[in-house]
């Protein structure tokens, strides 16, 4: 039972780069979100999507696209790298997109040089 | 502004020197209140959800209970395993987004 699988779990980009982080579940959730960890801020929400083909903006998603074609992929994208996107990723999953606790990734970290 | 504050922003305990981290929240309209640890390099682990003033949950050595305005992470006896930092989310929409707090980082020394 993989849960929450993230890929990479390390990543340099130089400013301008583009790359995608992957998210997959194998708990059929419903609810898929990405959020990003920063010293000091806290976990903040980038995008989430409440079922596959429905995607919405978190608190911070300037800079950032997703897509949701299944049930268990939930890649974010970054369009043009920059130094402001250094950070820790997090995918997360939920059974419900009405509640319920979620379920975390390993994380992502990201670096922008 | 909707907001989560949690102190302290560290604590060092001694193993065995029970304590209580606080979680205090500016929302309107809580559809549950949620704890979670995170150890160093890992995803947050979910602990408990409270969802109505007076509730209390348990699990080993530690204990959550909510207020209308708070909730308290009462940690009893604690152990160099519980050394880690302990996030407070609230949950206010019809979804499952979280806003978190910024976490207190406990230390507990043998």
């Amino acid at each position: 039972n993989a849960g929450v699988t993230q890929t990479p779990k390390f990543q340099v980009l130089k400013t301008g780069q583009s790359m995608t982080l992957q998210c997959a579940q194998d708990m059929n959730h419903e609810y898929m979100s990405w959020y990003r960890q920063d010293p000091g801020m806290g976990l903040r929400l980038i995008h989430y999507s409440v079922g596959a083909g429905i995607t919405d903006q978190g608190e911070v998603p300037n800079g950032y696209n997703v897509s949701r074609s299944t049930t268990e992929d939930f890649p974010l994208r970054l369009l043009s790298a920059a130094p402001s996107q250094t950070s820790v990723y997090f995918c997360a999953s939920s059974y419900s997109s009405g509640g319920g606790e979620l379920f975390f990734g390993e994380g992502s970290r990201l670096t922008v040089l | 502004e909707d907001q989560v504050t949690q102190s302290p922003e560290a604590l060092r305990l001694q193993e065995g020197e029970s304590s209580s981290l606080n979680c205090s929240y500016t929302v309107s309209g809580l559809r549950g209140l949620f704890w979670y640890r995170q150890d160093p390099g890992k995803g947050p682990e979910f602990l408990f959800t409270l969802y109505s003033a007076g509730e209390e949950k348990e699990k080993e050595r530690l204990k959550a209970t909510l207020t209308k305005k708070e909730s308290f992470l009462h940690i009893t006896a604690p152990k160099p395993e519980d050394s880690a930092t302990y996030l407070c989310a609230v949950r206010i929409s019809g979804y499952s987004t979280l806003t978190f707090g910024k976490g207190t980082m406990l230390l507990v020394s043998p």
